[in-house]
């Protein structure tokens, strides 16, 4: 199975300063159509999880502007371009390439 | 609006069976794949299984394969998760959520329930 290690394991930001989570497969998640596999979630406080982006750099429906992803191959990487005191929780990326799906261990993100 | 409404989560001893559902609603829910994610106690996710959405095909992750059954009842709009066998470690909160299309290997999930919550203790 494809192993999803993310980094930092927990990040305390600043409100109105960027912040950036990265995500590495063990495998690449570029698939023959041109695609990558890679989509991120966000677990706040409480709640069960939400699509944030898909396909690497795809954002969801209703997500802010501020959130965009980026990456290729192995290598991905998400950005907040200015954190705001709703974006604490756990970050997730996760791999869809293949079965059986897999998950990153989590970034907590934190509000200084 | 997509909505997701898990049910059936419980305190069960070790060795016992639950059937959790899944209704959902918002959506033509037969185009569409689904799939449970559990998440232990403050631990991360975890995969479980997927059902396709037409055909019958079933996926499990190893950890639960020949014990879990994922099954769906369009008529009711409904995905269920047998859980029979359970041991400590199945102990989680329960997800189910949308996979972005009909069956396929690559997928993404969205949108997913609130959770059910699954203990397994004596």
């Amino acid at each position: 199975e494809i192993v999803m290690t993310q980094s930092p394991l927990s990040l305390s930001v600043t409100p109105g300063e960027p912040a950036s989570i990265s995500c590495r497969s063990s495998q690449s998640l570029l698939h023959r159509n041109g695609y990558n596999y890679l989509s991120w979630y966000l677990q706040k406080p409480g709640q069960s999880p939400q699509l944030l982006i898909y396909l690497a750099s795809s954002g969801a429906s209703g997500v802010p502007d501020r959130f965009s992803g980026s990456g290729s191959g192995t290598d991905f990487t998400l950005k907040i371009s200015r954190v705001e005191a709703e974006d604490v929780g756990v970050y997730y990326c996760m791999q869809g390439l293949q079965t059986p799906v897999t998950f990153g261990g989590g970034t907590k993100v934190e509000i200084k | 609006e997509v909505q997701l409404v898990e049910s059936g989560g419980d305190l069960v001893r070790p060795g016992g069976s639950l059937r959790l559902s899944c209704a959902a609603s918002g959506f033509t829910f037969s185009s569409y794949a689904m799939s449970w994610v559990r998440q232990a106690p403050g631990k991360g996710l975890e995969w479980v299984s997927s059902i396709s959405d037409v055909g019958g095909g079933t996926f499990y992750a190893d950890s639960v394969k020949g014990r879990f059954t994922i099954s769906r009842d369009s008529s009711k709009n409904t995905v269920y998760l047998q859980m029979n066998s359970l041991r400590a470690e199945d102990t989680a909160t329960y997800y189910c959520a949308k996979d972005r299309g009909s069956w396929s290997p690559q997928t993404w999930f969205h949108p997913w329930g609130q959770g059910t919550l699954v203990t397994v203790s004596s």
